[in-house]
This record gives C-alpha cells, structure tokens and sequence, in this order.
C-alpha cells in the first residue's frame, strides 16, 4: 500500500512560472487536503477537498487553485510563482465524514521560487 | 472558528526525564482532537487522537494525553524519554459539524532530547 504519494519531490521555480503539484491516494479516503509547512507557523490549510468534485478554501488560498480530478486524485497548482511560495508542501488525504479520522500524510514536496 | 495554540516552540529536555508538550484549542462546540509527530524529513504520523470517552488517551512509543474541556487544552506528556523522540510535535483539531473536514494544527513544538 502506498498511501498517499506526492509528486515532485523538489521543484525549483523562478518567479511568474506556473507549476502543478500532484497527489494521490489509494485508501478509497474521501476527504484530500494541501497544507503548507513553513518554520515557526506549523501546517497552513491551502484548500481541502471534503468529497470529489467538492473543494473549498482554507486558510492561505491566495495564489493557488486545486483540482480534485477524481477520488484519488487532488492538484494544487501555481499559476504565478513567488518567493512567498518557497514552502514545503504537504497533501493528506482522511477517510469517513465525521473528523475522527486520521489523515495519512505524503512525503511533501520542497518548492523554492527564485 | 477551530483554533489550536502551541505555546512551546522548543522544549528541550535530558534523556530519560519526562515531558509535557502543551496544547490550547478553541471551538464553539465539541471537537476531535489530535496529536501528530514529524521526524526530520518526513511528513507527518498519528501519535494518539482524542473522539470521546475517557480523557486520558494512549498512544504510540510511550506517549499520552489528557483532554480537559474546562480549560480546553490536550497536552501531550511522556514520562521518560528517548534520544529518538527529537521530533516536531502537532496539535491539531477537527470540528465535528458540518462533516468535520476541516483539521486544523497548531504551530508545533520541537522537541530536543538530549544526553
């Protein structure tokens, strides 16, 4: 079983590129997010995706858009690179409906914007 | 609105003493709470989760909570620990209405166990 796979694992970008990162599960989970890690202000909800064809945005949505493709799969894109998006990013994914689930977490994906 | 606050930034700590990692939340209403733990390069594993029932809970590698709605908190406590918890610790928390989708963490505490 391989959980929850991101893909890259590191990106460099210079500014104004637009870049898509992807995710995907294979634990039949209904719910996907993308958070963003960066030093002192622990994970940052982007946007979560409460069943497919369903997204909604979290805390910091500025600057990117998601796609939920379809059950096992949600992209997190940048359509305008900036330094501020230099981050680690991480996708989850959480079975059931009702939050007492656990969310399995991907590896991450270390961007820099340049 | 969920809210978790992690006060620690750091808590360093010697081998073999015990630990409290605190955690504050904030939420109108019942809520599902978590405890993740991120080793360096990694991302992030379940350390223990609190639904309903008894406020102390279990988890993996030794640690435990204690949930306390009156003075909303979660800490996580270990009583001894080891070289190989020098971790970054999450609290987080699910609101239960609407679905409970959104999981909201804290800030994270780094724990440094040292010889």
């Amino acid at each position: 079983n391989a959980g929850v796979t991101q893909t890259p694992k590191f990106q460099v970008l210079k500014t104004g590129q637009s870049m898509t990162l992807q995710c995907a599960q294979d634990m039949n989970h209904n719910s996907m997010y993308w958070y963003r890690q960066d030093p002192g202000m622990g994970l940052r909800l982007i946007y979560y995706s409460a069943s497919e064809g369903t997204t909604d945005k979290g805390e910091v949505p500025n600057g990117y858009n998601v796609s939920r493709l379809n059950k096992r799969e949600f992209s997190l894109r940048l359509e305008s690179a900036a330094p501020s998006q230099t981050s680690v990013y991480f996708c989850a994914s959480r079975g059931g409906g009702t939050g007492a689930t656990e969310a399995f977490f991907g590896q991450g994906t270390r961007l820099t914007v340049v | 609105a969920q809210s978790v606050t992690q006060l620690d930034s750091q808590v360093p700590v010697f081998e073999e003493a015990p630990v409290e990692l605190r955690c504050n939340y904030s939420s109108s209403v019942s809520v599902y709470l978590f405890w993740y733990v991120q080793y360096p390069n990694q991302g992030l594993q379940l350390l223990l989760k609190y639904l309903s029932g008894s406020t102390l809970v279990k988890g993996i590698n030794g640690f435990e909570a204690e949930f306390n709605k009156s003075q909303t908190s979660f800490h996580l406590r270990k009583p001894s620990v080891h070289i190989s918890d020098t971790a970054e610790y999450f609290c987080a928390v699910s609101d239960p209405t609407g679905g409970g989708n959104k999981l909201t963490f804290g800030t994270g505490t780094q724990l440094k166990v040292e010889l």
